[in-house]
């Protein structure tokens, strides 16, 4: 089985600041990650995902995220971050059998503030 | 068409009331996903359809039942909930059960009352 941990309930960072969101994984066999974020109100959209290849992995909005497989680690970062960033970030994970479910973390909420 | 779509957006019933959640897709995805999110947490799994037949039930009570009609539309019958259902119930498919990128709709959000 799978397991995922956010450490960071929360992460206040001012505009244009650097972030980091972090994500552990814990899993047996091979896995995919993803990140996805849920902006108020609204469903979850997904960010970027690693399922193999490149451990670097570039999404949508500016973010990305690194496989560290012996770290058991897929950090979600942005170089400079804006207002409209403001979110609840989930980290998922997902073992590779199709019967494998998909994982969530707990969630970190970005605020962002001017 | 890139989008998963749910109605309704919002919905308050009673205890007694039975109603249907319903979500769409044309992505030509076959599997399809109900979740739960409870606030400040993150989605539960709920049920799992892959090629129209219920593939995983994560023991959801009964008063929850899901259907689905045909490959693009999934429906959740709501029936003598309790306050404590009271969520936002997300939608998502894939391309297939072991294709793991999974697309969400937007969510309809229940109160129980």
């Amino acid at each position: 089985a799978q397991s995922v941990t956010q450490l960071d309930s929360q992460v206040p960072v001012f505009e244009e600041a650097p972030v980091e969101l972090r994500c552990n994984y814990s899993s047996s066999v091979s896995v995919y990650l993803f990140w996805y974020v849920q902006y108020p109100n609204q469903g979850l959209q997904l960010l970027l995902k690693y399922l193999s290849g490149s451990t670097l992995v570039k999404g949508i909005n500016g973010f990305e995220a690194e496989f560290n497989k012996s770290q058991t680690s897929f950090h979600l970062r942005k170089p400079s971050v804006h207002i409209s960033d403001t979110a609840e970030y989930f980290c998922a994970v997902s073992g590779r059998i199709s019967t494998d479910k998909l994982i969530f973390g707990t969630g970190t909420r970005l605020q962002v503030f001017p | 068409d890139t989008e998963v779509t749910q109605t309704p957006k919002h919905l308050v019933m009673g205890m007694t009331n039975k109603k249907s959640l319903k979500c769409e897709q044309h992505m030509g995805h076959r599997a399809m996903y109900w979740y739960k999110q409870k606030a400040k947490k993150p989605p539960e799994l709920m049920f799992v359809y892959s090629y129209e037949k219920l593939s995983i039930n994560e023991s959801v009570p009964s008063r929850f039942s899901p259907e689905c009609p045909n490959s693009s539309l999934l429906n959740l019958h709501l029936h003598a909930l309790q306050p404590e259902d009271s969520a936002l119930y997300l939608c998502a498919s894939s391309q297939d059960l072991g294709i793991r990128v999974q697309f969400f709709g937007p969510g309809t959000r229940l109160t129980v009352l």
